[in-house]
């Protein structure tokens, strides 16, 4: 299987840009997905694929790749996007199964 | 519009069995496979396994195989997942989703609204 290592917290000041990182072997082989979890509900997906948005996800989300590292920048950070993120990305051993980042916690300063 | 709706929550006993639902509707529900989620108290989310509704095919991730079973009924649109003898360590939300995706990565782009799953003596 794999793994995939977020940073646990990390914080931005409204208005000012963040990137949120996950890093893992599998990332050099499929494209990272993202997922923003407010306390209370489920997840929600927010970035897909190679800098995919679905409809609805404000365009201030973007996504990037490289190498072993996937990133979900955040341009002009709102209050509401104080939440948890959680990458997750294809397992490589190829029985269509996934894995999680253990999720950063973002605060909006 | 595509939705997973999930059963409600449960409350049990150590020892207990049960099974938990998630009905699909608003697309085509055996062309899409299906993941459960799990969200221990204040934790992240972990992968359990998923099940192409189509034929069945189910794989489990290594931590939850033979502690859980899942299972789906085409002709009602829905997934399962059941525990025939449950634990404490087994309180948590749990989620289905639908994945979506190709060769490139998945994604998981529909979410049930989880069901919260307490297991205490």
């Amino acid at each position: 299987s794999s793994e995939l290592t977020q940073d646990p917290a990390v914080s931005v000041a409204l208005g000012q840009t963040v990137r949120i990182t996950c890093q893992g072997d599998s990332l050099r082989s499929y494209y990272a997905s993202w997922y923003q979890q407010k306390p209370g509900q489920a997840p929600v997906l927010v970035i897909y694929g190679k800098n995919n948005r679905p409809s609805g996800i404000p365009d201030r989300f973007s996504g990037s790749s490289s190498g072993n590292t996937a990133s979900l920048t955040i341009t002009g950070a709102q209050a509401e996007d104080e939440a948890d993120y959680y990458c997750n990305s294809r397992d490589s051993s190829g029985n269509h199964l996934g894995v999680f980042g253990g999720g950063t916690k973002l605060t909006v300063l | 519009e595509v939705q997973l709706v999930q059963s409600g929550a449960e409350v049990k006993k150590p020892g207990e069995s049960l099974k938990i639902s998630c009905k699909g509707s608003g697309y085509s529900f055996t062309s899409y496979w299906i993941g459960w989620v799990r969200q221990m108290p204040g934790k992240g989310l972990e992968w359990m396994g998923i099940i192409y509704p189509g034929d069945s095919d189910t794989r489990y991730s290594p931590s939850f195989q033979g502690q859980v079973t899942i299972s789906a009924d085409k002709s009602i649109s829905t997934a399962y997942l059941q525990w025939s003898s449950l634990k404490a360590s087994d309180t948590a939300m749990y989620y289905c989703a639908r994945l979506s995706g190709d060769s490139s990565g998945y994604y998981l782009d529909y979410w049930g609204q989880g069901t919260l799953v307490t297991v205490s003596s």
